[in-house]
Order: structure tokens, then sequence, then C-alpha cells
């Protein structure tokens, strides 16, 4: 168990509507990462929170949207959903900013989007 | 759920037998490298990292090397047993950058 908590763990909803995929880090972490699984593109960084600030934006959408809340768990915001959002999305936690240490992820929330 | 799909390398190896799975990076500028297991259904687990002023590192029944001449990773597991079989993500990073970049995977199947 690596400590990172993501709700829900299944998520099924049709095109055009919104969700809010929701992370608690390990305890101690500062920093959140988004990353999006699919099976075409493996696993891609979208977003950075470091201590409730963004600090690094990947390929993420602009319908897409995430923030950090002050007892530091986080949400990503996914809008206007498409057939391809479909996806695993991870959470993932570090204490430091993330350079140079491990990141531990969460087991995943599997959007399905039909 | 599956992990990842299409397109993966696949290695299969005798239960009991040493694995290597190998990753290549293209840049030279790489200075933290990290593999990741990936078994179905869960988020990607941590295995062992290793920096860029280092060749080799070892942990438990792993090892992983790294040669920056040619921009090559590889992660050895000894007496692979069943419970390795999942896929394997080597990821990288470098200083500036604040977030790491995965490699496609490579699925292990080990057979009894």
């Amino acid at each position: 168990d690596s400590g990172v908590t993501q709700t829900p763990k299944h998520l099924i909803t049709a095109t055009g509507q919104r969700v809010t995929l929701r992370c608690s880090p390990r305890s101690g972490d500062l920093s959140v990462y988004w990353y999006q699984q699919s099976l075409d593109q493996g696993l891609q960084f979208l977003i950075q929170y470091y201590n409730g600030e963004e600090r690094a934006k990947g390929n993420i959408l602009e319908r897409f949207s995430a923030q950090q809340f002050p007892d530091l768990h986080s949400e990503l915001n996914l809008s206007s959903l498409e057939l391809g959002d479909s996806a695993l999305y991870f959470c993932a936690s570090t204490s430091g900013t993330g350079n140079n240490s491990p990141l531990h992820f969460g087991n995943g929330t599997r959007l399905t989007v039909t | 759920g599956e992990s990842v799909g299409l397109h993966l390398p696949t290695l299969s190896v005798q239960e009991g037998d040493n694995s290597i799975i190998n990753c290549a990076y293209s840049n030279s500028a790489s200075d933290y490298f990290i593999w990741y297991k990936q078994e179905s259904g869960k988020g990607p687990q941590f295995i062992i990292d290793i920096r860029s002023n280092m060749d080799k590192r070892q942990g438990q029944r792993v090892t992983v090397l790294l040669n920056k001449t040619v921009k090559h990773l590889s992660l050895q597991i000894a007496a692979t047993q069943p419970g390795d079989s999942a896929v394997y993500f080597c990821a990288e990073n470098r200083t500036g950058r604040r977030a790491l970049t995965f490699g496609s995977g490579t699925r292990l199947q080990v057979q009894p």
C-alpha cells in the first residue's frame, strides 16, 4: 500500500459531462502529481501541485483543471468529456518537489466515457 | 484492469531464472532514473532508483545498472517468481524539470 488514496475507483459517464477525481496524498507529502494512462500513450504527466500551489504543467487539456487544498488533498476536474478521455488517472505524491525522489502512486481512477 | 496495452514488448522467463529488463533514454541531461512495477488493476509501485553519479545500485533481489555512455538502463531481477509478473516501467528526470517521464513499459511473464 503506497499510502495514496484515490476515489472513486471507477467512473462511468457520458460525453459532455463533468467529473471530479479525488486524491489524498501520503501523510507528510506536500507534492501531488496527476498522470493519465491510456492504451496508446502510456503514463502522461498532467499537472503538479506543491503545498497548494501549481508547480508544473504537462500535457493537460484546457478542459481539465486541478487544485490542491489546505489539507493537501487534490482534485482533478475533467469537463466537456470526450470518448478519448477514457483512461486511468493516477495521483502520486512525494515529500519534496519531486526532482530526485520517487513518486508514490495511488491505484487510480478508471474513467469510462460513453 | 489493464495497465497499458497494445504494443508492449513482452519478456517471458521461467520461474527461478534471472530477468533483465532494458530501457533506453535519449537525453544526456537525464540525471535521475527509477523503475516501477505495475500489476493489473493497481498503480505503479516504486522498485528502485539510481542517480547519474552511480553505475549500479542493488535492492532486495533487484539490481539497476546505468550506462550513461550508451544511455541505457536495465533492471535485473534475481530468481524471478510468479509474483514478479507485471508491467515494468522505467522513468527519468533531470535537474530543472519537475515531473518524471515514463517509458512505454515491458510486460514480464513468469512461467511456472
